[in-house]
């Protein structure tokens, strides 16, 4: 059974500085998806990371997939209060994206 | 394009009764699936599909129903409601090719008393 953990599950940071959610996952998959939630939303896709080494950034978000090491990494470079949300990964078993295991998600509070 | 579209937004239901949520998406995607998230957790895979007239049971199917006649929708039904059903259902679609990104429906936020 695939397991995909997130931590931390709860940050709460200060507007300016820098930190990493890390991702975990269980079983081998070269497909892995970040997400973003805000209160009472849908999911707002941010990053597909398709293959080991990939990474993509966008803002001061940027995220990062080890396959060998079966972990990702979403990296948070000087917050902004705008980036508070609960953020999820997201791990693909099947080759169409159609079946994902979601980590239990990271709730970031950015602080003034 | 409207994207993935859900209804109803909300609904409230009692123990037993039977209801369905409507997906549909006009993307023409190959791939639907639905998902439930409850408080505090991620998404849960209930149902997916991978073509009209194909679907497969994800991790927590008991208690409800799909089909997918055609590409464009894919109900779930709730055979008969139970307060453990209470959730939010995301519905999600994909191309399958190329990004293999998921587009996500606004969701479906039910409560069964």
């Amino acid at each position: 059974e695939l397991k995909v953990e997130q931590n931390p599950l709860f940050l709460s940071m200060q507007e300016g500085k820098n930190y990493t959610i890390y991702c975990n996952y269980s079983t081998t998959s070269d497909r892995l998806y970040w997400y973003r939630q805000d209160p009472g939303k849908s999911l707002e896709s941010l990053f597909v990371l398709l293959s080991n080494g990939a990474v993509k950034q966008e803002g001061r978000l940027m995220a990062s997939l080890d396959t060998k090491a079966r972990l990702s990494t979403l990296h948070i470079t000087a917050a902004v209060h705008d980036l508070s949300a609960t953020y999820f990964c997201a791990v693909d078993i099947e080759t169409s994206g159609s079946r994902l295991t979601f980590g239990e998600g990271t709730q970031l509070t950015v602080n003034p | 394009n409207a994207g993935v579209t859900q209804t109803p937004k909300f609904q409230v239901l009692k123990t037993g009764q039977s209801m369905t949520l409507q997906c549909a998406q006009d993307m023409n995607h190959e791939y639907m699936s639905w998902y439930r998230q409850d408080p505090g957790m991620g998404l849960r895979l209930i149902h997916y599909s991978v073509g009209a007239g194909i679907t497969d049971q994800g991790e927590v199917p008991n208690g409800y129903n799909v089909s997918r006649s055609t590409t464009e929708d894919f109900p779930l039904r709730l055979l008969s409601a139970a307060p453990s059903q209470t959730s939010v259902y995301f519905c999600a679609s994909s191309w399958g090719h190329a990004s293999y990104e998921q587009y996500f429906g606004p969701g479906t936020r039910l409560t069964v008393t």
